[in-house]
């Protein structure tokens, strides 16, 4: 069983307000990642991190940002929320070296909706 | 750039019955992986099976196998015994190598419905 944690699981929030969502694993992976997801669509890479003090944006360009001091957590923060941040965020993290072809273990989501 | 291809947006099989997910990707790289995620209305996702490039064998999983095509750069996923958990969306994805933190692509995905 995967040990990497998001909360909240559900958040309602209103325009403009300051949101960090947390993503913690306990198993020492170096390479972190959070996709963002529309229901029923694909996946979008939007930052991710090879350890400490790294992080990158992905594929998909976004309003937020991350930090990532401990390898253990990998927290998002959108500094003012709006109706298009509106999706489903999941955080990822995985082993071993670039060419480990190791799975990656998700969180549960989060689901943000801003009103 | 590295693609992933998911044509069957919806399928629909009856349980017990088996089904095959088709996934088929482009990627100039020699060595990749080749990943197979589950992802219910919940919307956790959970990993399958995977697939090395270089592996001589499908990989199987339980009532999972992966019907690995080299040549036409093709993975499908075969369940077996179709249960009414398995309806779910299915996600094939493969490991970027050039950039991104070796990050997953993934396709856009599958619906499966199992019906009694």
């Amino acid at each position: 069983e995967a040990d990497i944690y998001q909360t909240p699981r559900y958040l309602v929030i209103g325009t403009g307000k300051k949101i960090t969502l947390e993503c913690s694993q306990t198993m020492g992976h170096d390479k972190m990642y959070w996709y963002q997801q529309d229901p029923g669509m694909e996946l979008h890479l939007i930052h991710y991190s090879y350890g400490v003090n790294s992080t990158e944006k992905g594929d998909l360009s976004s309003e937020s940002t991350v930090s990532r001091i401990r390898t253990e957590h990998f927290p998002l923060t959108l500094e003012s929320a709006r109706p298009s941040h509106t999706s489903q965020y999941l955080c990822a993290s995985r082993r071993g070296s670039g060419t480990t072809n190791t799975e990656a273990f998700f969180g549960q989501g989060t689901r943000l909706t801003v009103v | 750039a590295q693609k992933i291809t998911q044509t069957q947006p919806g399928m629909f099989v009856q349980e017990k019955e088996a089904v095959t997910l088709d996934c088929t990707y482009d990627t100039s790289d020699p060595s990749y992986g080749l990943f197979w995620y589950k992802q219910p209305s919940s919307g956790e996702m959970i990993f399958l099976i995977y697939q090395g490039s270089y592996d001589q064998q499908n990989a199987t999983e339980g009532r999972y196998s992966l019907n690995f095509q080299k040549a036409r750069k093709s993975a499908n996923l075969v369940i077996s015994a179709s249960q009414l958990g398995d309806s779910a969306m299915y996600f094939c994805a493969m490991r970027d190598s050039l950039n991104s933190g070796y990050a997953l692509n993934f396709g856009k995905g599958t619906s499966l419905l199992v019906t009694p």
